[in-house]
């Protein structure tokens, strides 16, 4: 069975400093989609980002950049020089193919929530 | 275009009752799903459909119906309220509900039960 595990509970940390939240994965298959999903305080959730498991390239967009590694089973999402805004809940997801069929089922993790101070 | 969006926004139920939440989405996508987020803890797939008339159990069924007689429309069924549904609720939809595809999920609907 597929599960996603973000150890990170909550992070705070102060306004214009990196942080990097932690998300480690177990799949059997060897095909996957990884996503980070953002929630704000007003609970909707926001598509970050895709990955999949043959594309072991790092993404960096504007403040936000990512880190796949298939040898640690991980996908860590940085965001460099924090701001007040992006305080949230942020969740990591895995999406797998299961015996050739796939119906783009999400696994989340619990999800890490942060906290920016001014 | 209003995407996914979900009624009610908020509802206390009492233990036993029933009600239903629905969802609906104006994109034409095949595929919807039904998630629960419980407080601190990521969401559950708790139902999903890959179309009309075609429904399928997620990793946390028990105690929900589920339908869907159209493509738009894809209402969760509660018919015996216990306090362990109090959860948020969300509704997601999809296109073709390929692996790497992007799920758009409506805001949530906050479910009490007392």
């Amino acid at each position: 069975a597929q599960k996603v595990t973000q150890a990170q509970t909550e992070i705070s940390v102060v306004e214009k400093e990196d942080v990097t939240l932690d998300c480690v994965y177990e799949t059997r298959d060897t095909t996957y989609y990884l996503f980070w999903y953002k929630q704000p305080p007003s609970g909707e959730l926001v598509f970050l980002i895709r990955r999949n498991s043959f594309d072991e390239q790092n993404e960096i967009s504007g403040r936000y950049s990512w880190n796949f590694q298939k040898s640690t089973s991980s996908f860590n999402f940085t965001i460099t020089a924090s701001q007040v805004v992006d305080s949230a809940v942020y969740f990591c997801a895995l999406s797998e193919v299961t015996g050739g069929t796939s119906y783009g089922k999400l696994t989340f993790g619990q999800g890490t929530i942060l906290t920016v101070h001014p | 275009n209003a995407g996914v969006t979900q009624t009610p926004k908020f509802r206390i139920l009492k233990i036993g009752q029933s009600m239903t939440l629905q969802c609906t989405q104006d994109m034409n996508h095949n595929y919807m799903y039904w998630y629960r987020q419980d407080p601190g803890m990521g969401l559950k797939l708790i139902y999903y459909s890959v179309g009309a008339g075609i429904t399928d159990k997620g990793e946390v069924p028990n105690g929900y119906n589920v339908s869907r007689s159209t493509t738009e429309d894809f209402p969760l069924r509660l018919e015996l309220a216990a306090p362990s549904q109090t959860s948020v609720y969300f509704c997601a939809s999809s296109y073709a509900g390929n692996p790497g595809e992007t799920q758009y999920f409506g805001p949530g609907t906050r479910l009490l039960v007392l």
